[in-house]
């Protein structure tokens, strides 16, 4: 029934280095797409909010990446450092309804010093 | 600055109790929104307020489950008659003026383990 797909489901990369994780969609018609950081026992946190026109955002060492007519969308994470451990959920919202927000199930990114 | 506060943090219940479950959203947000997170899940929705309207509640599993913001601030949900599949973290989050344009701020969360 989900939606929204997102990949690797965990990853464990070590400080320092960059990873990219991937979200995809079927949800339609689409409105914006949402990265969130969640740390463990913490509610989720906005990262960068893109619309249907939008190909990539940056917010400080996270870019977001959208191709809406592949509908993927990818959170690139440079140089990790240990406080980017967390989980990454893609958000696809098609509006309407407030159930219109589909979260997918997220990555688990562990970073080891 | 005050973001949106969930109490309690941690709730046990045995099977067939009522619970209670608070959330604070951030002052001026008109739109409250409450989700189920289950371990190692994404959050899925329960129900939506705008202001006191309580505009979709879809999401509730089960007559059990009972939302309500009767003043369009603070919003309790309410689960009768606990079963173990009930145990989730319960996240609140608020917004802005709409939902989709803004981003939502999300509470810690409360944790429900239902014994």
């Amino acid at each position: 029934k989900n939606q929204v797909e997102q990949s690797p489901q965990s990853l464990i990369i070590l400080e320092g280095k960059n990873c990219t994780l991937q979200c995809n969609y079927t949800v339609s018609p689409f409105s914006n797409l949402r990265w969130y950081k969640q740390d463990t026992g913490r509610g989720p946190v906005s990262l960068t909010i893109m619309t249907f026109s939008e190909n990539t955002k940056s917010n400080g060492r996270y870019t977001a990446t959208l191709d809406a007519d592949t509908k993927q969308s990818s959170l690139h994470i440079t140089a990790s450092q240990l406080s980017d451990s967390a989980s990454y959920i893609c958000v696809v919202i098609i509006g309407g309804g407030a159930d219109g927000l589909t979260f997918g199930k997220g990555t688990h990114l562990i970073i080891q010093p | 600055g005050a973001g949106v506060s969930q109490s309690p943090r941690y709730k046990v219940a045995k099977r067939g109790q009522d619970v209670a479950l608070r959330c604070d959203p951030i002052s001026g947000h008109v739109s409250l929104f409450w989700y189920q997170q289950a371990l190692g899940q994404g959050p899925e929705f329960l129900t939506y307020f705008q202001n006191e309207a309580q505009l979709d509640k879809s999401g509730l599993p089960s007559d059990r489950f009972f939302a309500e913001r009767p003043e369009g601030s603070v919003s309790t949900l309410k689960i009768q008659r606990t079963q173990q599949e009930d145990s989730a973290v319960y996240l609140c989050a608020s917004s802005a003026v709409g939902a989709f344009g803004s981003p939502l701020h999300f509470g810690n969360g409360t944790r429900l383990t239902v014994t």
